[in-house]
């Protein structure tokens, strides 16, 4: 069965320190990977995603993360938060057949501190 | 473009009542999902469209909820009879395909329901 682990519930990190994010997956088949982020008050919102080719995507605003086939992980990084930066992260995969089907993490709620 | 519209925003309703959610896509979009978000945790996928058929929809408490797209443009979701572990946020989102592969979903701004 297809599942999507956020290994933290909470990520407390200090203005200006690198923070990650982790998620692993488990799946019999290829996949797609994707970051959603949250901010407070507001709708889900792609961060990022990995459909094929460079296994290290970047987002504009400074996050990447890297799909990890043989430790099937797509850890989530940031040399350098900022206040901005605190909202609940998710980790999604979509099976790459069949229905396509989404699964996603339970989320990583990630705190900024001046 | 406009994003994913949903209403209404918030909902409280008593146990044993029925409720129903209205979600309109993007245009174009040919992939609708609804998700139940229970506070705390991950959106959970529950029904899955594409055009006016269902895709997948194996999480889908099919004994009080249903779900329908029948011109395959917006789709409303009911609960009904609602229990109380039915609240939680009902989120829809919206796809499409670009060069062969599934685009990323586009998610509305969900509706609050609460159960009492």
């Amino acid at each position: 069965a297809q599942s999507v682990t956020q290994l933290d519930s909470q990520v407390p990190v200090f203005e200006e320190a690198p923070v990650e994010l982790r998620c692993n997956y488990s799946s019999s088949v290829s996949v797609y990977l994707f970051w959603y982020v949250q901010y407070p008050n507001q709708g889900l919102q792609l961060l990022l995603k990995y459909l094929s080719g460079s296994t290290l995507v970047e987002s504009i605003n400074g996050f990447e993360a890297e799909f990890n086939k043989s430790q099937t992980s797509f850890h989530l990084r940031k040399p350098s938060v900022h206040i901005s930066d605190t909202a609940e992260y998710f980790c999604a995969v979509i099976k790459n057949t069949g229905g396509f089907k989404t699964i996603f993490g339970a989320g990583t709620r990630l705190f900024v501190k001046a | 473009e406009a994003g994913v519209a949903q209403s209404p925003r918030y909902k409280i309703i008593e146990k044993r009542q029925s409720v129903a959610f209205w979600c309109n896509p993007i245009s174009g979009h040919a992939t609708l999902y609804w998700y139940q978000q229970i506070l705390g945790q991950g959106p959970k996928l529950l029904i899955q469209f594409q055009n006016n058929g269902v895709v997948d929809d194996s999480q889908l408490p099919k004994d009080r909820f249903s779900a329908e797209r029948l011109k395959g443009v917006d789709s409303t979701l009911k609960i009904q009879p609602a229990k109380l572990e039915d609240s939680a946020v009902y989120l829809c989102a919206s796809s499409r395909w670009v060069s062969g592969k599934l685009g990323e979903q586009f998610f509305g701004p969900g509706t609050r329901l609460t159960v009492l």
